[in-house]
């Protein structure tokens, strides 16, 4: 079944602990993306990926880091979490090849992190 | 660059009514435009996407989406509501590349029985 999966569903923890949310797909797609969900304000994207150690920053960056190794992965990673990075987080990909601008993004199903 | 704006961020309807969600955006470009739903504790998933192709677009679950250039505007539309469409729906757009996927504010849609 083609699928972005994201792990945790759920992760709860402490001002400053280092975490990483990890987001995997299985349908080849060149473009991933990062986007965080808050009341009010929709979603809002934290970093994308164009291709394998490509990635750039979106509009709230900062406090995240994002790496692309293999095109399948685009961990998620909060070296010192703080309480106003909780939310709840996506992960998207979507084919996106040259030309193909129509493709919609393809959706994990969310992990809800809360810092205290 | 690409701005997306939706106007009002909860509609309630009744059952069997008309539901119109807003969506206008803005762009010196052509836009690429989307309406995804988000059902509790789920991901979001695509209704449907506006390709230059037609600017009357039908999607899932029956609903459908004009495209008017001349009000810059993408309003989703379901001739008569059901339970089961209750939800939050969000409109999305971009204008072309690899720029950033821009998402509106997100329209939650209860509906009465």
């Amino acid at each position: 079944e083609a699928q972005v999966t994201q792990n945790p569903r759920y992760l709860i923890t402490v001002t400053g602990k280092k975490l990483t949310v990890t987001c995997s797909q299985n349908m080849n797609h060149e473009y991933m993306s990062w986007y965080r969900q808050d009341p009010g304000l929709g979603l809002r994207q934290i970093y994308y990926s164009m291709n394998v150690e490509v990635t750039d920053k979106g509009d709230v960056p900062e406090g995240y880091k994002v790496s692309r190794k293999e095109k399948r992965n685009f961990p998620l990673i909060l070296e010192s979490p703080s309480p106003n990075q909780t939310s709840l987080y996506f992960c998207a990909s979507s084919p996106r090849d040259s030309g193909v601008w129509d493709s919609p993004l393809h959706f994990g199903n969310g992990t809800r992190l809360t810092v205290t | 660059a690409q701005s997306v704006t939706q106007l009002g961020s909860h509609v309630s309807v009744s059952e069997g009514a008309l539901v119109l969600l807003r969506c206008n955006y803005s762009s010196s470009v052509p836009p690429y435009l989307f309406w995804y739903v988000q059902y509790p504790n789920q991901g979001l998933q695509l209704l449907l996407k506006y390709t230059s192709a037609a600017t009357l677009v039908k999607g899932i679950n029956g609903f459908e989406a004009e495209f008017k250039k001349s009000e810059t505007s993408f309003h989703l539309t379901k001739p008569s509501a059901h339970m089961s469409d209750a939800a939050e729906y969000f409109c999305a757009g971009h204008s072309g590349g690899y720029q950033k996927v821009t998402f509106g504010i997100g329209t939650k849609l209860q509906v009465i029985p």
